[in-house]
């Protein structure tokens, strides 16, 4: 079955990098995706992987997933009072119909 | 362009009621998917509609139901509410229904009593 865990809360300060982890279980998992939802907000998508890369960089945002391990990770640089938010790690399959699903969320909270 | 729109914002039900949310996605866009988002929890997906039909159902009871409109907004309608479906109804659009970018609307905050 599809199940993706993510760790509740990190706090990092001002500057530094922020790296939240991600597990999941479903081998056949085609996409891999994080999301940010600030307070009662919607979610808005930040970036997205394909199974068959290893690294995807946008900007501030690197993404690393280990298929082998199924672990994804997103590395904030620089982080910002404007990132805190809570960030979920989610996952989907090629083909059938478009179904997300998404772990529990990281809460990140950046300290000025 | 306007993103995808939810109304209403905010719904206060009382056990037993019915609701109907509504949901516009974005322009051009065919594919509407529904989330249902328990506070402290990441969201779990409910249907996705594709060009007015069903493609995809989550593990939901047959109290919840949705549909498409011929101009793609969607409704989703749950029955004899429970305490238990107070959260928040997040709504997602995409160009096609098998494309990996959704655009998620803002949501609507339900409460059950």
């Amino acid at each position: 079955g599809e199940d993706v865990e993510q760790s509740l809360f990190l706090s990092v300060r001002e500057g530094d990098s922020s790296v939240i982890n991600c597990t999941y279980t479903d081998s056949s998992s085609t996409y891999l995706y994080w999301y940010k939802q600030e307070p009662g907000a919607g979610l808005q998508l930040l970036t997205y992987i394909f199974s068959n890369m290893d690294m995807k960089q946008d900007q501030r945002l690197t993404v690393l997933l280990n298929k082998k391990d199924k672990h994804l990770s997103l590395r904030i640089a620089d982080t910002q009072t404007g990132d805190s938010a809570i960030y979920f790690c989610a996952e989907s399959m090629a083909g059938g119909y478009q179904k997300v699903t998404f772990g529990t969320g990281t809460k990140l909270q950046v300290i000025p | 362009d306007a993103g995808v729109t939810q109304s209403p914002t905010h719904l206060i039900k009382t056990r037993g009621q019915h609701v109907t949310l509504r949901c516009s996605p974005i322009s051009g866009h065919k594919s509407v998917s529904w989330y249902q988002q328990v506070l402290g929890q990441g969201p779990q997906f409910i249907f996705q509609y594709y060009e007015k039909e069903e493609r995809g159902r989550g593990n939901f009871p047959d109290r919840f139901s949705a549909r498409q409109f011929p101009n793609y907004s969607s409704e989703l309608n749950v029955n004899a509410l429970l305490l238990g479906d107070s959260a928040l109804y997040l709504c997602a659009s995409s160009l096609e229904g098998l494309g990996f970018e959704q655009y998620f609307g803002p949501g609507t905050r339900l409460t059950v009593t």
